[in-house]
C-alpha cells in the first residue's frame, strides 16, 4: 500500500524568505502526487499535481514542486513566502490510473512571521 | 461552478448519540468520497462511491458508521452511536472520472 511521509510537523519562516516543505512517498510504481493546502476552517485546495512528464511542476499561488524518483520525494517550494501562505500543507499520493483516491501525509503547519 | 457543499459546519453531541452529515457534490461528479480528519493528522478515507454504488468502504467502521448516496448525487454519512474518538472534521470530496478531488469545507464534530 502506498504511504506518504511529511517529516516536518511545523515550520516557521519569515515573510519574504524561501520555503521548502518535504514529502517522501512509498509506492511500487510511478505515482500520482499532489500538494494540497488547508486554511483554518476550510477544506483542502489543490496547489499542484504531478502525473508524468516534466518533473518540475508549477502550481497556483507561486508554488512549485519537483518529483525526484531516485529520492522518492516530491518537495514543495516557494521563492518568497507571503503572510497569507500560513496554513497546513498536505502531500498526497494516488493509485496509478486514478487521480482521486488519495492517501495523505500528516501535514506540515506553516507559520509566517512578519 | 459551485463547489462541494456540506452541512452542518459544526456539530456537538454527547457520546452514544447519533449524528448525520450531508454532502452535495459538484454537479456531474460521479465519484464521491468521505474522509475523516482527526486533529493533527491528514485526512483518512472512509468510503468511496461511484454514482450510487460503494467502491471502497474497507476503512469504514461499519459497526457504527454508515453512508449512502441515493440517486447518485447527495450523500449522507451517519454515526450511531458516537464515541469520543469520532471527534474530527468530516470532509466530503468529489471528482469527475479520474480527475483531482474537490473538497468541501467539512463538518467539525465534537463528541463530549
Amino acid at each position: 500500500a502506498q504511504s506518504v511521509t511529511q517529516p516536518d510537523i511545523h515550520i516557521t519562516v519569515s515573510e519574504g524568505a524561501s520555503l521548502e516543505l518535504r514529502c517522501n512517498y512509498s509506492y511500487g510504481a510511478t505515482p500520482y502526487l499532489f500538494w494540497y493546502v488547508q486554511s483554518p476552517g476550510q477544506g483542502l485546495q489543490l496547489l499542484l499535481k504531478y502525473f508524468s512528464g516534466d518533473t518540475l511542476v508549477q502550481g497556483i499561488k507561486g508554488f512549485e514542486a519537483e518529483f525526484k524518483r531516485s529520492q522518492s520525494s516530491f518537495n514543495l517550494r516557494k521563492p518568497s513566502v507571503h503572510w497569507s501562505d500560513a496554513a497546513e500543507y498536505f502531500c498526497a499520493v494516488a493509485d496509478t490510473g486514478t487521480a482521486s483516491k488519495l492517501t495523505f501525509g500528516t501535514g506540515t503547519r506553516l507559520q509566517v512571521t512578519l | 461552478e459551485a463547489g462541494v457543499a456540506q452541512s452542518p459546519r459544526y456539530k456537538i453531541i454527547e457520546k452514544r448519540q447519533s449524528v448525520a452529515f450531508w454532502c452535495n457534490p459538484i454537479s456531474g461528479h460521479a465519484t464521491l468520497y468521505w474522509y475523516q480528519q482527526i486533529l493533527g493528522q491528514g485526512p483518512k478515507l472512509l468510503i468511496q462511491f461511484q454514482n450510487n454504488g460503494v467502491v471502497d468502504d474497507s476503512q469504514l467502521p461499519k459497526d457504527r458508521f454508515s453512508a449512502e448516496r441515493l440517486k447518485g448525487v447527495d450523500s449522507t454519512l451517519k454515526i450511531q452511536p458516537a464515541k469520543l474518538e469520532d471527534s474530527a472534521v468530516y470532509l466530503c470530496a468529489s471528482s469527475r472520472d479520474s480527475s483531482p478531488l474537490h473538497f468541501g469545507n467539512g463538518t467539525r464534530l465534537t463528541v463530549t
